[in-house]
């Protein structure tokens, strides 16, 4: 079993959905969490960390449950500009990498 | 501002020829760490250095060294490549010296091994 678990999608959405993506993990022990974006043939890049009492930023909310091990990252009103590989990143002694989710957001 | 710099962008070996992938960042972090992301597995840890004259091992680290000298400085070498080892490589590094925080990556090195 892989240690960090996502839907790999692909997800399609018409411009102005709201879409969310799952992601668990094996390692109770597992610290800090993040999710990442990654567009086309680049570099990841981080969205936003993921605190225990869930966290916004703009139109992106993710949330944690420790006690089922996942994680959310929930986007409302999606642009195209969204259209992305979503990582889902967990952290115990080194940060492991989800498959990823990746979302086309269409007009 | 430069941030984290990885050479070369594509390269092609034959089997079991050696070479060394560069990273470097001006960010003055003493976490780097070396991954490789192949299709539907995720980015994989392969070595990673929490400072200047520390190295560790990652999740895969077979066929791969790795030293910091500086802490600028983080190459990747394999010794004798495999075509197992086709994968896309990416350097990143964090202000973190555990590396649980924000990491800040290269813009990735496509390497092809025939």
């Amino acid at each position: 079993r892989k240690e960090v678990e996502q839907d790999p999608g692909p997800f399609n959405v018409p411009e102005g959905a709201t879409v969310a993506f799952n992601c668990t993990y094996s390692n109770s022990a597992s610290q800090s969490f993040f999710w990442y974006r990654q567009d086309c043939r680049k570099e990841p890049k981080l969205l936003m960390s993921v605190y225990s009492s869930g966290n916004e930023d703009g139109r992106f909310t993710a949330q944690l449950n420790r006690a089922s091990q996942y994680i959310s990252l929930l986007i409302r009103d999606s642009k195209l500009s969204d259209s992305a590989t979503y990582l889902c990143v967990v952290s115990h002694n080194d940060m492991r990498f989800g498959a990823g989710t990746r979302l086309t957001v269409k007009p | 501002n430069a941030g984290v710099t990885q050479t070369p962008k594509f390269q092609v070996l034959k089997t079991g020829q050696s070479m060394t992938l560069q990273c470097a960042q001006d960010m003055n972090h003493e976490y780097m760490s070396w991954y490789r992301q192949d299709p539907g597995m995720g980015l994989r840890l392969i070595h990673y250095s929490v400072g200047a004259g520390i190295t560790d091992q990652g999740e895969v680290p077979n066929g791969y060294n790795v030293s910091r000298s500086t802490t600028e400085d983080f190459p990747l070498r394999l010794l004798s490549a495999a075509p197992s080892q086709t994968s896309v490589y990416f350097c990143a590094s964090s202000a973190a010296g555990t590396g649980k925080e924000k990491l800040f990556f290269g813009s990735g090195t496509q390497l092809s091994v025939l």
